[in-house]
């Protein structure tokens, strides 16, 4: 079984401030981890993704997240916020890895609107 | 970039009628799913596909839904006899490997 949990269902930050979006995951297996975001009236994009490389992962418009195994997290940063990253942000587990029978299913938490201010 | 479509973007339908909805995934993924999100809760899985088949499906997943993938390029969610908690966006998603790729999703609404 594998779940997801989202701390805060909306932050709102300064324009050129620090995003942190939190991600604490529960999995029997070692997981994938992913965080997309969702604009309005569009569907999911990806941000990034975590399959079992580097643990600091980088990804599109200057977001990056780190997986801590110890702590079951996979927070989301960004060092300075743009009003463009206004969004609704996923994050999301997979246990489809070596020996898994889930077949990819994502598991996503409850998401977190960023609301970005001049 | 390749993308996944679904069509249409928005579907408006009387409860208890049938409703398809429509996908095309990627050219050569080989992993498909059905998600929805009802509004202002999170993004659900509903099945997943593979190989010709359903390789895993969720609680929501009851006999009211099916999928096919009747032409090899089309992917299909049919719901036959829809009810107003069917009202949500679905999103259709394809993979090979990691990760999914997601289309930008249809709205049903249940009238």
């Amino acid at each position: 079984a594998q779940s997801v949990t989202q701390l805060g269902s909306h932050v709102s930050v300064s324009e050129g401030a620090l995003v942190l979006l939190r991600c604490n995951y529960s999995s029997s297996v070692p997981p994938y981890l992913f965080w997309y975001v969702q604009y309005p009236n569009q569907g999911l994009q990806l941000l990034l993704k975590y399959t079992s490389a580097a643990t600091l992962v980088k990804g599109i418009n200057g977001f990056e997240a780190e997986f801590k195994k110890s702590e079951t997290s996979f927070h989301l940063t960004k060092p300075s916020a743009h009003m463009s990253d206004a969004a609704e942000y996923f994050c999301a587990v997979s246990a489809d890895n070596a020996g898994g029978t889930s077949y990819g299913k994502l598991t996503f938490g409850q998401g977190t609107i960023l609301t970005v201010h001049p | 970039e390749p993308e996944v479509t679904q069509t249409p973007s928005h579907q408006v339908t009387q409860m208890g009628q049938e409703v398809i909805l429509r996908c095309v995934p990627i050219s050569n993924h080989l992993y498909f799913y059905w998600y929805r999100q009802i509004l202002g809760q999170k993004v659900e899985f509903l099945v997943s596909f593979y190989n010709n088949e359903i390789s895993e499906k969720s609680e929501i997943f009851d006999d009211q839904f099916s999928v096919e993938r009747p032409d090899g390029s089309n992917f299909t969610l049919k719901i036959r006899s829809t009810k107003l908690e069917d009202s949500a966006m679905y999103f259709c998603a394809s993979r090979s490997n990691e990760p999914q790729h997601f289309g930008d999703g249809t709205r049903l609404s249940i009238l």
